[in-house]
């Protein structure tokens, strides 16, 4: 079983939706969460992390986080075609190393 | 400002061929992380050291890859022999422990292609 598991497919958004992106994890130690994103061609940066169960609001990103049914969610309001890029998801994996998903790619339709 | 360099940022060379990727990672930071990334298996940890010390490469093809850090202002990873299925992109990230899990800053990587 992967430590982390992105399985959707491309999201398409129109241009001021909301995208919505959903990862699992395997161990339910896991206590903190990263989501990166990351560009075309580009590396990955952070854009948000969380470590408590609920929800955490930076700007237009919103991070989802569920320990008892082991997923976190990222959430992009007000999509802009700036937002199209592949997302990752990363929990702290065993030794303090950073366990990342395959991640998400995603289209803002303008 | 601070980022983390790496050395070559594209490198095409042939099978067998030995291939040495640099590091440079952000002054005072003292955590680096090698990963490779692909299509298939997205992103990978090679190997990992603290304090220059290495970690964990439980990541790493032990019998051609090998990764070290001479000093705290780089880190290598080199490929001897080189194969075709090497072909990707290598990241290097470095950060910095402390209380609370580690942010890693990454470096623009190194794109290798093995004909």
């Amino acid at each position: 079983q992967k430590e982390v598991e992105q399985n959707s497919g491309p999201l398409s958004v129109p241009e001021g939706a909301i995208a919505s992106l959903n990862c699992t994890y395997s161990d339910r130690g896991s206590q903190s969460f990263f989501w990166y994103r990351q560009y075309s061609g580009k590396s990955p940066e952070l854009i948000m992390f969380i470590y408590s169960n609920g929800d955490k609001e930076d700007g237009r990103f919103t991070a989802q986080l569920n320990k008892a049914s082991q997923y976190v969610s990222l959430l992009i309001r007000d999509s802009q075609p700036s937002d199209s890029a592949t997302y990752l998801c990363a929990v702290i994996a065993g030794n303090n190393r950073l366990a990342f998903g395959k991640g998400n790619q995603v289209v803002v339709i303008p | 400002d601070a980022r983390v360099t790496q050395t070559p940022r594209d490198k095409v060379t042939e099978m067998g061929q030995e291939v040495t990727m640099r590091c440079q990672p952000i002054l005072g930071h003292n955590t680096v992380f090698w990963y490779r990334q692909t299509m298939m298996q997205g992103l990978e940890l090679l190997a990992y050291f603290r304090n220059r010390a290495p970690l964990d490469d439980s990541g790493m093809p032990k019998d051609r890859f090998s990764a070290e850090m001479p000093d705290a202002t780089l880190a290598t990873l080199k490929i001897q022999p080189s194969e075709p299925r090497d072909s990707a992109v290598y990241f290097c990230a470095s950060g910095l422990t402390r209380e609370g899990p580690p942010e890693q800053f990454f470096g623009p990587g190194t794109r290798l292609t093995v004909l």
